[in-house]
């Protein structure tokens, strides 16, 4: 199975700075990448696939990048809204696997 | 619109089979592939199955030798089933579907919170 190395596992930051959050895959995924976010008690919710298209209605603020076995999220100009946990996702080969999370928390 | 929901019993004894539900709307079964995917709280997701739209299965590897998962696509409900639940099957269990082709999951449910305890 392909394993998902998420980073950091928490990142402590301020209102309108601009963090990223890394994903490495043990293998290439060919962009087979999807985001979300989850808020306490609640599901998590789709950001991004395909490594960097935004989803319906996901902010600009957000956006994601990489290729082969290297992906990225960025939130720019944080938002009290964006305070949460993200994971990454990858489906290739119909073998889904998350990334472990990275919680964001407000400095 | 759009919506999955999970029923089923939030206590289960060990040893003892897990049975979950998932009823859809606002989409088919047979145009939209249904997951089940699970959280222990205050850890990560684990995707656990797939149900297709042509009604094959496949299954977390770890998971694959306890778990059953099926559909009744007259009433638009996904079944999950997985015998010996031990404390360590304590989580949240959540159903959400990925499109056809697709792998992303852009519907979830509000997810149900299942115990494993005598």
């Amino acid at each position: 199975d392909i394993q998902m190395t998420q980073s950091p596992a928490s990142l402590s930051a301020s209102l309108g700075e601009t963090v990223t959050i890394e994903c490495l895959a043990s293998e290439d995924i060919y962009d087979i990448l999807a985001w979300y976010q989850q808020k306490p008690g609640k599901s998590p919710q789709l950001l991004i696939y395909d490594a960097s298209s935004l989803h319906t209605g996901v902010p600009s603020r957000f956006s994601g990048s990489g290729s082969g076995t290297q992906y990225s999220l960025k939130i720019n100009s944080l938002q009290p809204e964006d305070f949460a946990s993200y994971y990454c996702q990858n489906g290739l080969s119909a073998l889904w696997t998350f990334g472990g999370g990275t919680k964001l928390e407000l400095k | 619109q759009v919506q999955l929901k999970e029923s089923g019993p939030g206590l289960v004894q060990p040893s003892q089979t897990l049975s979950l539900t998932c009823t859809v709307s606002g989409f088919s079964l047979t145009s939209y592939n249904v997951h089940w995917v699970r959280q222990p709280t205050g850890k990560g997701l684990e995707w656990m199955g797939v149900i297709w739209t042509g009604g094959s299965t496949d299954y977390n590897s770890a998971l694959k030798s306890r778990l059953s998962i099926s559909r009744d696509t007259s009433k638009s409900q996904v079944f999950l089933k997985m015998n010996s639940l031990q404390t360590e099957d304590i989580a949240t269990y959540y159903c959400a579907r990925s499109g056809s082709p697709g792998y992303y999951f852009d519907y979830w449910g509000q997810g149900v919170m299942v115990t494993v305890s005598s």
